[in-house]
């Protein structure tokens, strides 16, 4: 059963589109993150809210942009996707602390032609 | 140099094998310590937290050694559903509340 929810679960879009991602999770955390992983390589922070009109650009520079108006939604936009922007997009939230992990969603894998 | 080091792999050992994996970390004052699993195009998912003191949790064994800045992760009686990549985690030099995640080390499981 899972807490944090992304959709669509596979996007194929035209270059120039503007798409957004979205991200929800039920479980109150305060803390939420967006990576970007291509196969088989390792995973980039690009995105991180540490709570609601919070945000900040992660370790990759991503020409994507985020909002964080409600403490459930983290959604991510590209105003105009491209072809470099292929990738599977990664959300987490956390309840932040020491010993607490992140909880990711399924991802969406973006394939833009 | 990278925050968190791992060797990639892969690790192809039989059913019943014991492995192990190491990962280095470069921030000295780290303080958050855990391994993921990633199945192939899937999300990672938190296998367990790693405690100054060691833990245990069935197979797994996982240990943090502070003074040479490494944690490894024991897996007795290996099972092919074992079969995934394994990430070390370690909270980022800004911030504990960010974790830096290293490449991975791919593990096979043979019958």
């Amino acid at each position: 059963e899972a807490d944090i929810y992304q959709t669509p679960r596979y996007l194929v879009i035209g270059t120039g589109k503007k798409i957004t991602l979205e991200c929800s999770q039920t479980m109150g955390h305060d803390k939420m993150y967006w990576y970007q992983q291509d196969p088989g390589m390792e995973l980039h922070l690009i995105h991180y809210s540490y709570g609601v009109n919070s945000t900040e650009k992660g370790d990759l520079s991503s020409e994507s942009t985020v909002s964080r108006i409600r403490t459930e939604h983290f959604p991510l936009t590209l105003e105009s996707a491209r072809p470099s922007h292929t990738s599977q997009y990664l959300c987490a939230s956390s309840e932040g602390g020491q010993n607490y992990g992140y909880t990711f969603g399924s991802g969406t894998r973006l394939t833009v032609v | 140099r990278k925050e968190v080091e791992q060797d990639p792999g892969p690790f192809n050992v039989p059913e019943g094998a014991t492995v192990a994996f190491n990962c280095t970390y470069s921030n000295s004052a780290s303080q958050s310590f855990f391994w993921y699993r990633q199945d192939c195009r899937k999300e990672p998912k938190l296998l367990m937290s790693v405690y100054s003191s060691g833990n245990e949790d069935g197979r797994f064994t996982a240990q943090l050694n502070r003074a040479s800045q490494y944690i490894s992760l024991l897996i007795r009686d290996s099972k092919l559903s074992d079969s995934a990549t394994y990430l070390c985690v370690v909270n980022g030099r800004d911030s504990s509340y960010k974790l830096i995640f290293g490449s991975g080390t791919r593990l096979l499981v043979r019958p």
